[in-house]
């Protein structure tokens, strides 16, 4: 079946730092999404790419889907303590599947 | 405009008993989902529904029922309750319109419910 891959699990930087977390599926995918999870909250919707090769930005954040639409990255420049959190990137083989949820990255910004 | 909200917050159960988890939207969404988060493990699809009185199986569906009854509400029940169930179970809802480009809607997800079966 379908498998969600992200690495790290873990990261921890000192603030000022880049950061990245990637993410990779088995199969081609329709497209991809970005969700951030602040410590006992919920997760909430960062951006979805769609097409072969995409890249977005949001401020510090700069999201890529690969040009094989099997994997993305999501890339934080200099990161701020604001940016603690899980990352998870979240797939569908088609825009009518189910989405499925990666495990996650979780975030730590040392000050 | 509330959103996406859960009831309870927390519970504590022990094991055997039973309890229903209700999540309602305000957004007039069709789809609703429900999750469970576990430690190294995101978010796993419990079961979902596309509409009012339809519901469907997800990744992990044994031990929960669920219910559909209202547009607005999606019910999530432990008919007997383990404690491999201890979770925070978190609600979402899309509009329901994927397939109309290549995109898929955007999950808007609830508080969550922190629940413990000792």
């Amino acid at each position: 079946g379908q498998q969600v891959m992200q690495i790290p699990q873990y990261q921890h930087v000192q603030e000022g730092e880049d950061f990245t977390t990637y993410c990779n599926s088995s199969t081609t995918l329709s497209n991809i999404q970005w969700y951030k999870q602040r410590p006992g909250g919920h997760p909430v919707f960062l951006i979805q790419l769609v097409k072969s090769g995409e890249v977005k930005k949001q401020k510090r954040l700069t999201f890529q889907f690969g040009e094989a639409k099997k994997n993305s990255s999501l890339h934080i420049t200099a990161t701020q303590t604001t940016d603690v959190g899980t990352y998870f990137c979240a797939q569908s083989k088609t825009s009518y599947d189910k989405v499925i949820f990666g495990p996650g990255t979780s975030l730590s910004v040392i000050p | 405009n509330a959103g996406v909200t859960q009831t309870p917050k927390f519970r504590v159960l022990k094991t055997g008993q039973s309890m229903t988890l209700l999540c309602a939207q305000d957004m007039n969404h069709e789809y609703m989902y429900w999750y469970r988060q576990d430690p190294g493990m995101g978010l796993r699809l419990i079961h979902y529904s596309v509409g009012e009185g339809t519901t469907a199986k997800g990744e992990v569906p044994d031990g929960y029922n669920v219910s559909r009854l209202k547009k607005q509400n999606f019910l999530l029940g432990l008919e007997s309750a383990a404690p491999s169930q201890t979770s925070v179970y978190f609600c979402a809802s899309t509009t329901g319109l994927a397939g109309a480009w290549e995109g898929t809607d955007t999950q808007y997800f609830g508080p969550g419910t922190r629940l413990t079966v000792l």
